[in-house]
C-alpha cells in the first residue's frame, strides 16, 4: 500500500508569505496528525483529524496556522503569514485505530522562513 | 502530564558493538510506548512498540527494548551495530485520551565507526 506523501519536501519563503502544506494519507486511514519538529526540539503534536472532523487542535501555535481535511482525504496546513520560528520540519501521520497501534509518518516537509 | 526523556543527544559506537539508547518515561496511568527511527532524508519509522503485552519488544532490524516498570524506563538496545543504523532516534509515549497522540524525547543521534 502507498504511505504517507507529504508536499512539498522541502520550502523556503520569506518572513511575511504564506505557505501551503500538503499530506495524503493512506487510504482508509481515518485518522490524521500533524507534528512539528523546530531545530533542536523534540517533536510536537499539532492537530489531529478523525475523517474530516478536528478531533483535538490543542498544539497549533497559534492563529497563523490553518488545517483543513475537507472531505476526510487529504490534508493541508497553511501557515499565513509565515513568521521566523515557524521554520523546521512539519510531519504527517495517519493511522487506522487507536490503541497504541501507532502511526505511519510521512517524510516530513522542511519548512525554511527566512 | 506524561514525558519522555532521553538521555543523550548523540551517542557513538564502533560497528559491532552494542547499542543502548536511554529512554525514562513519565506517565500515571499503564503507558504504550515508542521507538522510531529516521534515516537521512526519510521520515519517522515505527521501530518497536510496548502495549502492555511482553515487557520484552523485539522490532525491526534487530533492536528490541524491554519495559521496566520499576525503573520506568524503555530503552533500546541491538547486540551489535551496523552502519547502517546510523539515524536518529526518537522515543515517544502515547498519550491517554481522544487523541492518543504521541509525546515524543528530544531524540538521539546515533552514530555508528568504522
Amino acid at each position: 500500500e502507498a504511505g504517507v506523501t507529504q508536499f512539498p519536501s522541502h520550502s523556503v519563503i520569506e518572513k511575511g508569505q504564506t505557505v501551503t502544506l500538503r499530506c495524503d494519507p493512506i487510504s482508509g486511514h481515518d485518522n490524521l496528525y500533524w507534528y512539528r519538529r523546530v531545530m533542536g526540539k523534540e517533536i510536537k503534536f499539532l492537530l489531529h483529524f478523525v475523517k474530516e472532523s478536528k478531533q483535538d487542535e490543542s498544539g497549533m501555535p497559534n492563529n497563523r496556522f490553518l488545517a483543513e481535511r475537507t472531505g476526510g482525504t487529504y490534508s493541508t496546513l497553511k501557515v499565513q503569514p509565515a513568521e521566523l520560528e515557524d521554520s523546521g520540519v512539519y510531519f504527517c501521520a495517519s493511522s487506522q485505530v487507536f490503541g497504541g497501534s501507532g502511526y505511519t509518518f510521512g517524510s516530513g516537509t522542511r519548512l525554511t522562513v527566512v | 502530564a506524561q514525558s519522555v526523556t532521553q538521555l543523550g543527544s548523540h551517542v557513538s559506537v564502533s560497528e559491532g558493538a552494542l547499542v543502548l539508547l536511554r529512554c525514562n518515561y513519565s506517565s500515571s496511568v499503564p503507558p504504550y510506548l515508542f521507538w522510531y527511527v529516521q534515516y537521512p532524508n526519510q521520515g519517522l519509522q515505527l521501530l518497536l512498540k510496548y502495549t502492555s503485552a511482553a515487557t520484552l519488544v523485539k522490532g525491526i532490524n534487530g533492536f528490541e527494548a524491554e519495559f521496566k516498570k520499576s525503573e520506568t524506563s524503555f530503552h533500546l538496545t541491538k547486540p551489535s551495530a551496523h552502519m547502517s543504523d546510523a539515524a536518529e532516534y526518537f522515543c515517544a509515549v502515547s498519550e491517554y485520551g481522544a487523541t492518543n497522540k504521541l509525546i515524543f524525547g528530544t531524540g538521539t543521534l546515533l552514530a555508528v565507526q568504522p
